[in-house]
């Protein structure tokens, strides 16, 4: 069965200092993993996503299929990544299974 | 472009009653989906609906249903409500079957609590 795991529900860090949020998933295909992002009072928005390689608000995640990881980091974490942040799988490019498994989230807090 | 719109925002209803909760997907969006989220857990998947057809479903009991209308707004339909109902329903919308971009646009969500 698919599975998104996210071992830290919480998770604090001061400005400045690198943040790694980890996620690892269980899937035998080729999945998609995104990162979902909801800051406080507003509604869940994607951050990225791993076929894109792409780096948002200085944040990457690159997938690594051995390790079935999808972490998630930045090296200088600002007050304003403070939000929670949900790993979410797809089942694989082509799938008509078009619907997400999600984690059940790392809240990251960023002190000043 | 309001972007996903649900309503209403919070309910209180008892056990055994039923509830209908409502989105409007973001404009130009065709595809709809409903996820429930517990407290302290990440959404999982109840169902998608796309030219008014469930097409998936997710590990959910028959007394959760819903419907498309030809405009693409939906509805969530829960009967004989239990108490591990409450939780917050979130609506999330995309365009085309298979969300090949992967983004899911998401509503603010519907607090259901069940009494």
């Amino acid at each position: 069965a698919q599975r998104v795991t996210q071992p830290e529900k919480l998770l604090s860090v001061f400005k400045g200092a690198p943040v790694e949020l980890k996620c690892n998933y269980s899937y035998s295909g080729s999945p998609e993993l995104f990162w979902y992002v909801q800051y406080s009072r507003q509604r869940l928005q994607l951050l990225l996503r791993h076929i894109s390689r792409e780096s948002i608000k200085g944040f990457t995640a690159d997938l690594n299929k051995g390790e079935t990881s999808f972490h998630l980091k930045k090296p200088f974490a600002q007050e304003e990544d403070s939000a929670m942040y949900y790993c979410a799988l797809k089942l694989g490019r082509g799938s008509t299974l078009g619907r997400l498994y999600f984690g059940r989230g790392t809240q990251l807090t960023v002190w000043p | 472009d309001a972007g996903v719109t649900q309503s209403p925002t919070h309910l209180i209803k008892t056990r055994g009653q039923q509830v209908t909760l409502r989105c409007s997907p973001k404009s130009g969006h065709d595809t709809v989906s409903w996820y429930q989220q517990a407290l302290g857990q990440g959404p999982q998947f109840i169902f998608q609906y796309y030219e008014e057809e469930e097409r998936q479903r997710g590990n959910f009991p028959d007394r959760f249903s819903g419907h498309q209308f030809p405009n693409y707004s939906s509805e969530l339909n829960v009967n004989a409500l239990l108490l591990g109902d409450s939780a917050l329903y979130l609506c999330a919308s995309s365009l085309g079957l298979n969300m090949n971009t992967g983004e899911l646009f998401f509503g603010e969500g519907s607090r259901l609590t069940v009494l």
